[in-house]
């Protein structure tokens, strides 16, 4: 069964500091991988997307890696805006079907001033 | 606004009643998809259709839930007698088939079954 775990489920942190989300699959045959953010009461938007031979993929503050031997991924999150609280979903896309999204439980994160 | 339009926004209704959700995607998008998402969870996929034809559907789709999109533009998702669990975020998505696809998602209409 495809799976993504993430971790962890909720984390504060205090503006203008960085944080780390993880994420780890079980989907085969791996496609690609992307991160989302979804802000409260909103629809989740794309923030990066890698595919197996990338490894590390930016997109202003945000930074993300996968590991494709491991089956791991991370987002790190540079100097946090308060702008920054939201969840942060993994969704991960089967390779023999492309467009079928495996989707974590997501990160919620909060930013304090 | 040319992103996925959703509609309504929320809807609170009592058990027992029909309920029918919209979704404009982005008007080139042939793909479209309906996810359901709970409270602190990831969307879960409801089915998904290309142009009219709707190509997948999954487990979690009961009896009572229909999906249609009789022009290949905008869809419907219609629960009938609805039950207290049905109560989530209703979320859908469109794109474009292409390697890699990003599907873009639609604001969500929120639903609570009393």
């Amino acid at each position: 069964k495809n799976q993504v775990e993430q971790s962890p489920q909720s984390l504060i942190i205090l503006e203008g500091k960085n944080c780390t989300l993880q994420c780890n699959y079980t989907v085969s045959p791996f496609s690609n991988l992307r991160w989302y953010k979804q802000d409260t009461g909103r629809g989740p938007v794309s923030l990066t997307i890698m595919t197996f031979s990338e490894n590390t993929k930016s997109n202003g503050r945000y930074t993300a890696t996968l590991d494709a031997d491991t089956k791991q991924s991370s987002l790190h999150i540079t100097a946090s805006q308060l702008s920054d609280s939201a969840s942060y979903i993994c969704v991960v896309s089967a390779g023999n079907a492309g467009n079928m999204l495996t989707f974590g439980g997501g990160t919620r994160l909060m930013v304090k001033p | 606004d040319t992103g996925v339009s959703q509609n309504p926004r929320h809807k609170i209704t009592k058990r027992g009643q029909n309920v029918t959700f919209r979704c404009d995607p982005i008007s080139e998008h042939n793909r479209l998809y309906w996810y359901r998402q709970t409270l602190g969870q990831g969307p879960e996929f409801l089915t998904y259709f290309q142009n009219e034809a709707q190509l997948e559907k999954s487990r979690l789709l009961s009896d009572r839930f229909s999906a249609e999109r009789p022009k290949g533009s905008f869809s419907t998702l219609e629960i009938q007698r609805t039950e207290q669990g049905d109560s989530a975020m209703y979320l859908c998505a469109s794109s474009l088939p292409a390697a890699g696809e990003t599907q873009y998602f639609g604001p969500g209409t929120r639903l609570l079954v009393l």
